[in-house]
């Protein structure tokens, strides 16, 4: 089976500018989840799609914003960036959707975004 | 969403095995428990999971107290390979899928 993959791996933008992270889940992984993490902490949960709508989110802001697609892909976008988006963004997909739980996460390696 | 306490780091020497514990007083009757670990340059990475009674699969065992307010994650001999950051993380019913990490333990093996 094919893993999580993540693009691009590396990324740098200024301040105010756009940016748009891409993942590919698994082959019939239904839920996709996006996490930030900063350098030294734990991944923060993002929010996750389950069949193309959003299905939760954590404590973030709108401009932070994603897309799930029917070929098991989805962007993350995020807008006006600010400094404090410097982080590794962590993409987690799972075959499970609405109805059932304790299914693990598979997770990506990661784009690291560096906002200057 | 409960909450966990976990040591900062741990050290343990290769071969030897290793007992990560980690409170979570606050968990629910179906919170699962789960357990993750992220490798240098990597993203997380599943480890086991259970509810109430004790688990083990080819990469380790969990111990789960019988109040269920602990656990702990045991690997039997420790490899460099190993050395890792260790989350541990309940899973809601009512959130499911959606994990909060703390900041985890990180575990150095020594050769």
């Amino acid at each position: 089976e094919t893993g999580v993959t993540q693009s691009p791996t590396h990324l740098i933008k200024t301040r105010g500018q756009q940016v748009t992270l891409r993942c590919s889940s698994q082959s019939g992984h239904n839920t996709v989840s996006w996490y930030q993490q900063a350098l030294g902490q734990g991944p923060q949960f993002i929010f996750q799609y389950y069949r193309e709508e959003e299905n939760g989110r954590g404590n973030f802001p709108p401009r932070f914003s994603g897309l799930q697609f029917p070929n098991y892909s989805s962007e993350l976008n995020v807008n006006a960036l600010e400094l404090d988006d410097s982080a590794l963004y962590l993409c987690a997909s799972s075959p499970t959707g609405v109805g059932s739980y304790n299914s693990p996460l598979h997770f990506g390696n990661g784009t690291r975004l560096t906002v200057t | 969403d409960a909450k966990t306490t976990q040591p900062n780091s741990m050290e343990s020497n290769e071969e030897e095995p290793v007992h990560l514990p980690c409170n979570h007083s606050t968990i629910s009757g179906t919170d699962y428990i789960h357990w993750y670990r992220q490798l240098p340059s990597q993203g997380p990475e599943y480890v086991i999971h259970g509810l109430t009674s004790n688990v083990n699969n080819r990469m380790a065992s969990l111990a789960i107290a019988e109040d269920r307010k602990s656990s702990t994650l045991i690997l039997h001999r420790a490899t460099l390979r190993d050395a890792a950051v260790y989350y541990c993380i309940p899973e809601s019913l009512y959130n499911f899928n959606k994990f909060y990490f703390g900041s985890g333990t990180k575990l150095n093996v020594k050769p």
